[in-house]
């Protein structure tokens, strides 16, 4: 089966500017969850959906990102704006059941300089 | 904050087990102990998880002592491409978050 994919894989934005994010997880899987890595810290949660709802977004760090799943299928994260300490790598994961591993995307390397 | 404490680092011969150990003593009744580890700066990939009984599959086997304060994750022979940082976490009940730590770097040497 097809892994979590995410794109782009790489990207660089200036500071101020709007950047999207996208998931796309193993089909079926109803189970989608965005973490994120900023420069030297740990990876830290950033939200769950479950279909189409957001189960949980405590993880959020502000209102400047928008997470999306319209449909229950691919998944969008959009920072708007993007400032200077949102650079680091964006996770995407999914999972058919709840209390299951998780399969992770490669990932989403975000600068903004 | 993670409810994990593993040693920043190893090493194991290619070929040996590795023997990785976390400790959880602050875990609860209903919170699994899952694994996962990342190599190099691809994303996080599972490898185990359980609640109380020691599991097992294709990757490892995974001990759990019966106060479960402590678990061991078990790479029977481990190869160069295990060289990963490894991530004990403890999943809060209730939850799907996973929190993570530091982890362990896993250097195996040939």
């Amino acid at each position: 089966e097809a892994g979590v994919t995410q794109f782009p894989s790489h990207s660089v934005i200036e500071k101020g500017q709007t950047v999207t994010l996208r998931c796309d997880p193993i089909s079926g899987h109803d189970n989608l969850y965005w973490y994120r890595r900023v420069m030297g810290k740990e990876i830290k949660f950033l939200l769950h959906f479950v279909k189409e709802s957001k189960q949980d977004e405590s993880g959020m760090p502000n209102n400047r990102f928008l997470a999306e799943r319209t449909g229950g299928t691919y998944s969008t994260l959009k920072v708007q704006p993007a400032e200077l300490e949102d650079s680091g790598v964006y996770f995407c994961a999914s999972s058919a059941k709840r209390n299951y591993g998780y399969t992770f995307g490669s990932g989403t390397r975000l600068t903004v300089v | 904050d993670a409810k994990t404490t593993q040693p920043p680092s190893m090493d194991c011969a290619e070929g040996r087990a590795a023997n990785l150990p976390c400790n959880h003593s602050t875990i609860s009744g209903n919170e699994y102990v899952y694994w996962y580890r990342q190599i190099h700066s691809q994303g996080p990939q599972y490898i185990i998880h359980g609640l109380k009984n020691n599991e097992t599959n294709e990757m490892a086997s995974l001990i759990i002592t019966e106060d479960r304060k402590s678990s061991t994750l078990i790479l029977p022979h481990a190869t160069l491409r295990d060289t990963a940082v490894y991530y004990c976490i403890v999943r809060v009940a209730g939850s799907e978050k996973l929190v993570f730590g530091k982890g362990m770097k896993l250097t195996v040497n040939p």
